[in-house]
C-alpha cells in the first residue's frame, strides 16, 4: 500500500533544483506533500485534488497524474531552509484511507 | 491556521505499563483522525483511522487490542498503549481532519519503553 518515493536521498547545492517523485499502485483520491524536519511532526505543504492539477508555493510547486497515479514535487532555486524529509501523502479510494510515501531525504548545502 | 495538540510530548515508561495519549483539534471539529507511528529514519506508518462516535479502522499488523483508540468527541482522540515493550518505542503522530481534505498534524509523542 506504501507509496513509493524517488529518490530516496539527494543533496543540493543552494540554488539548485530538485524534483521528488510519488507513486502509487491505487487510484488517487488526492496527493499531499508533506515536509518533516528531524525530531518534529510533518508540516504540510500543498494538497493536489485533481488528475492533472499543479499548484505552487513561492519556488515549490507539485503536479499530479491520476492515469499514471503519481504526483511530482519541484523544488526550484532551493535553500537552506528546504533541508528535511520530503514526505507525499496518498489518499486512496473515496478519501478514508491515507498512505505517506517512502520518504526523500533532502539536504541542501551552501 | 488549524492547531492540533497531543500530550504527553514526551513519555518514559516501565515495561508493562499502560500509556495514553492524547491529541485534540483546538480550533476545529475532527469528523477523522489518524494516527501514525515513525521510527527512526522511517516514514511514518498509519495505525489506524478513528470516526468520531465509531470504532476504530485498523491496519493490517497492528494490534486493536494493544492500541486502544477511542475518538469519544469531535475535538478528541486518545490512543492507549496498553502492556507496553520496549519495541514499542517510536514517536506517535497523530492527524485530524474536518471537512475538507487537509490533514492538520499533532507535535507528537516520543514514546520511551524501558
Amino acid at each position: 500500500q506504501q507509496p513509493v518515493q524517488s529518490p530516496q536521498a539527494v543533496i543540493l547545492r543552494e540554488g539548485e533544483d530538485a524534483v521528488i517523485n510519488c507513486s502509487s499502485s491505487k487510484a488517487l483520491y488526492s496527493v499531499h506533500w508533506y515536509r518533516q524536519k528531524h525530531g518534529e511532526a510533518p508540516v504540510f505543504l500543498m494538497i493536489l485534488l485533481k488528475g492533472g492539477e499543479q499548484k505552487g508555493h513561492e519556488k515549490i510547486s507539485a503536479s499530479f497524474n491520476e492515469k499514471k497515479q503519481q504526483s511530482s514535487l519541484y523544488l526550484t532555486a532551493s535553500q537552506l531552509s528546504y533541508s528535511g524529509t520530503y514526505f507525499c501523502g496518498l489518499e486512496i479510494g473515496s478519501g478514508n484511507q491515507f498512505y505517506f510515501g517512502t520518504g526523500t531525504s533532502l539536504t541542501v548545502i551552501p | 491556521g488549524a492547531v492540533v495538540s497531543q500530550h504527553p510530548s514526551r513519555v518514559i515508561c516501565k515495561s508493562g505499563t499502560s500509556v495514553k495519549i492524547e491529541c485534540r483539534s483546538l480550533d476545529f471539529q475532527a469528523t477523522t483522525m489518524f494516527w501514525y507511528r515513525q521510527f527512526p529514519k522511517q516514514s511514518l506508518m498509519l495505525m489506524a483511522t478513528s470516526n468520531e462516535g465509531s470504532k476504530a479502522t485498523y491496519e493490517q499488523g497492528v494490534e486493536k487490542d494493544k492500541f486502544l483508540i477511542n475518538h469519544a468527541s469531535l475535538t478528541l482522540s486518545t490512543l492507549t498503549v496498553t502492556s507496553a515493550h520496549p519495541e514499542d518505542s517510536s514517536f506517535y503522530i497523530c492527524s485530524a481532519r474536518g471537512n475538507g481534505n487537509t490533514q492538520y498534524f499533532g507535535p507528537g509523542t516520543r514514546l520511551t519503553v524501558l
